[in-house]
């Protein structure tokens, strides 16, 4: 399996702007989560979603962010409008059974908000 | 809400020297801990994880960890560390009893030095 596949790698954008993450899980695993990386907060967990349906979202920061997962092999995070503060590295990680723990995180999407 | 503690954010320790990594949770229900390392540019991945049983739980590079219920505690070891060791360390808990929402702690940032 090529593991979890996340695109763009890195995305540098202007405030404003609308961005969107892309996330192909690990094929099989039934749940999906967003984190979001920064120097100051470390790793927040974003949203999870179980069989493509968002269990807990509170993590989102504001309505500025969605997310979707539109089948078992896709899920997006949007971002609009776009603020500085919003620059971070983003990643996404599945796992087959939450409860064993083992999540596979895919090598994230480095996010530059000017 | 659950929440991980990982007193040391970076840890200097010369090559071929023990290291301890600590991490505490914040709440004594019954939980799922971990480990996770990040080299640097890329995702996280699992170093080890308790789940039940014997309280010290052996991982991979020749990490160990020991889950003190009494101090809500879950350090992490290695007798002998090696350059390529260098890298973020997270400890992660998930609560049993509650949602599938698995915390990480900020990290703790192991520099080895030659």
């Amino acid at each position: 399996d090529a593991g979890v596949i996340q695109s763009p790698r890195h995305e540098v954008t202007e405030m404003g702007q609308e961005v969107t993450l892309r996330c192909k899980p690990i094929s099989g695993h039934d749940y999906l989560f967003w984190y979001r990386q920064t120097m100051m907060r470390g790793l927040e967990l974003l949203i999870y979603f179980n069989n493509n349906v968002p269990i807990d979202d509170s993590g989102m920061p504001e309505d500025r962010f969605s997310a979707k997962m539109p089948n078992a092999s896709f899920s997006t995070l949007k971002i609009q409008p776009s603020e500085p503060r919003d620059s971070a590295v983003y990643f996404c990680a599945s796992s087959l059974d939450s409860r064993t723990g083992e999540l596979f995180f895919g090598e994230g999407s480095r996010l530059t908000v000017l | 809400a659950q929440s991980v503690t990982q007193l040391d954010s970076q840890v200097p320790v010369f090559e071929e020297a023990p290291v301890e990594l600590r991490c505490n949770y914040s709440s004594s229900v019954s939980v799922y801990l971990f480990w996770y390392v990040q080299y640097p540019n890329q995702g996280l991945q699992l170093l080890l994880k308790y789940l039940s049983g014997s309280t010290l739980v052996k991982g991979i590079n020749g990490f160990e960890a020991e889950f003190n219920k009494s101090q809500t505690s879950f350090h992490l070891r290695k007798p002998s560390v090696h350059i390529s060791d260098t890298a973020e360390y997270f400890c992660a808990v998930e609560d049993m009893d509650r949602d599938d929402k698995i915390i990480f702690g900020k990290g703790t940032r192991l520099h080895i030095l030659p």
